[in-house]
């Protein structure tokens, strides 16, 4: 398997501009994690999915931040309109069969965004 | 809020040095305790997954331990290698969800 796919791996945009931050999970994982990275926040859960459906997104900074599963091997997080303070890592990450603890999870390249 | 401390924020030893960090976490609601293991311009990989008080793992060179009734967990690297300089993650998990906590890392340099 190709582990986690993330696209694109840099987006440089100005502010204001809409962002689509896209993943590809693992085959069969049933589980998806939204994250981002910062220097003062380190690593944070924005929002995640089990069967494509959101199960929390209670780390989700505000309105301007989406996200969709509209299949199991498919996940888009969508920023509008962007800011500079949304400049980060965004880590797209899969699991399996979530009820277990034993389930670690695997991590996409991420995302470097910056918004101008 | 639930809140998992690493200790110390950085590390730099030498190489062939035994080095030690911290991971702190709630002692209640405990359901399993992750370590990472993130190289730069790397994804975080997981290295261990611990559930049980009193536990221990090893994986070559490095091993851990846990002791859930505190809330803290140990991570050891033996005979430090500039190939372990990473940034290491612990992450909670708390029971009745699928969502890990991360700490802020322990960012380790080892020089030759």
């Amino acid at each position: 398997d190709a582990g986690v796919i993330q696209s694109p791996r840099h987006e440089v945009t100005e502010m204001g501009q809409e962002v689509t931050l896209r993943c590809k999970p693992i085959s069969g994982h049933d589980y998806l994690f939204w994250y981002r990275q910062t220097m003062m926040r380190g690593l944070e859960l924005l929002i995640y999915f089990n069967n494509n459906v959101p199960i929390d997104d209670s780390g989700m900074p505000e309105d301007r931040f989406s996200a969709k599963m509209p299949n199991a091997s498919f996940s888009t997080l969508k920023i509008q309109p962007s800011e500079p303070r949304d400049s980060a890592v965004y880590f797209c990450a899969s699991s399996l069969h979530g009820g277990g603890a034993y389930n670690e999870q695997f991590f996409g390249p991420g995302t470097r965004l910056t918004v101008l | 809020i639930l809140n998992v401390e690493q200790s110390p924020q950085s590390l730099h030893v030498q190489e062939g040095d035994s080095t030690n960090f911290t991971c702190s976490f709630p002692s209640s609601n405990f359901y399993a305790l992750h370590w990472y293991r993130w190289e730069t311009a790397k994804s975080p990989e997981a290295l261990f997954v611990m559930t049980l008080n009193g536990d221990e793992k090893k994986k070559g060179r490095i091993s851990a331990t846990l002791n859930t009734k505190e809330g803290y967990s140990y991570l050891y690297i033996k005979g430090s290698q500039p190939e372990d300089s990473a940034t290491y993650l612990c992450a909670f998990r708390p029971g009745g969800y699928n969502k890990l906590i991360f700490g802020a890392g322990t960012r380790l340099a080892v020089h030759p």
